[in-house]
């Protein structure tokens, strides 16, 4: 089976630095992914880690550790329209099913 | 390319109705998963097509199945509607085949279903 923990709500304000959490238990493990949902848009695929460590795509950057069954998204030099919600997505393998974390509704203020 | 279309956008039905949604894929995706979205319960997987079989089968009652038809279009048809089944259900497509640790969807806009 797959879980996966983020926390509900992080709030930070405009310029600054925030990191999304996502803890995970699953059998058999590729990777980590990540996605953004404006409300009353559709989910976007932001960016994935199949190894442990920081992939960086200009103001995003994710990050894994394996060994900790753990990994964020770090949104730098936050703007207003990066309030939504994102979530993680364990990369997928045979015989599983397409799993999304809980979700994080992130608010930038000004 | 054009992306993900989902019809209809909204609908209103009564409990105990039958309800189709349809899902265009982006152009040469042969992968279509559907998913339900609740504000409790989050995005909850329903099942993936591939080449017109079900490939996967998230855990929703036997109400909720679905087609793909050869040119990749997929349908899923919601039968005796209860009020529970109000959310907004999206769709997405993959280039995704057999390979493992893939799973960049694009997703649709959705359909939002309210059962009244």
């Amino acid at each position: 089976g797959q879980s996966l923990e983020q926390p509900s709500e992080v709030t930070a304000v405009e310029g600054a630095i925030v990191q999304i959490n996502c803890t995970y238990q699953t059998s058999g493990f590729y990777g980590l992914s990540w996605y953004q949902q404006h409300d009353g848009g559709a989910p976007t695929f932001l960016s994935y880690n199949a190894l442990d460590g920081l992939e960086e795509t200009g103001r995003f950057s994710s990050f894994l550790s394996r060994s900790d069954s753990y990994g964020y998204l770090l949104l730098q030099e936050l703007q207003m329209k990066d309030s939504a919600s994102y979530f993680c997505a364990p990369l997928w393998d045979y015989g599983q099913n397409f799993v999304f974390g809980p979700g994080t509704r992130l608010s930038v203020l000004p | 390319k054009a992306g993900v279309t989902q019809t209809p956008r909204y609908l209103i039905k009564t409990r105990g109705q039958q309800v189709t949604l349809s899902c265009s894929p982006i152009s040469g995706h042969r992968s279509v998963s559907w998913y339900q979205q609740t504000p409790g319960q989050g995005l909850q997987f329903l099942f993936e097509y591939f080449s017109e079989t079900q490939r996967n089968k998230g855990n929703f009652p036997g109400r909720f199945s679905g087609r793909q038809f050869s040119n990749s279009r997929s349908e899923m048809n919601v039968s005796t509607l209860e009020l529970g089944d109000s959310a907004l259900y999206l769709c997405a497509s993959s280039s995704r085949g057999f390979e493992r640790g893939y799973n960049e969807q694009f997703f649709g806009p959705g359909t939002r279903l309210t059962v009244l």
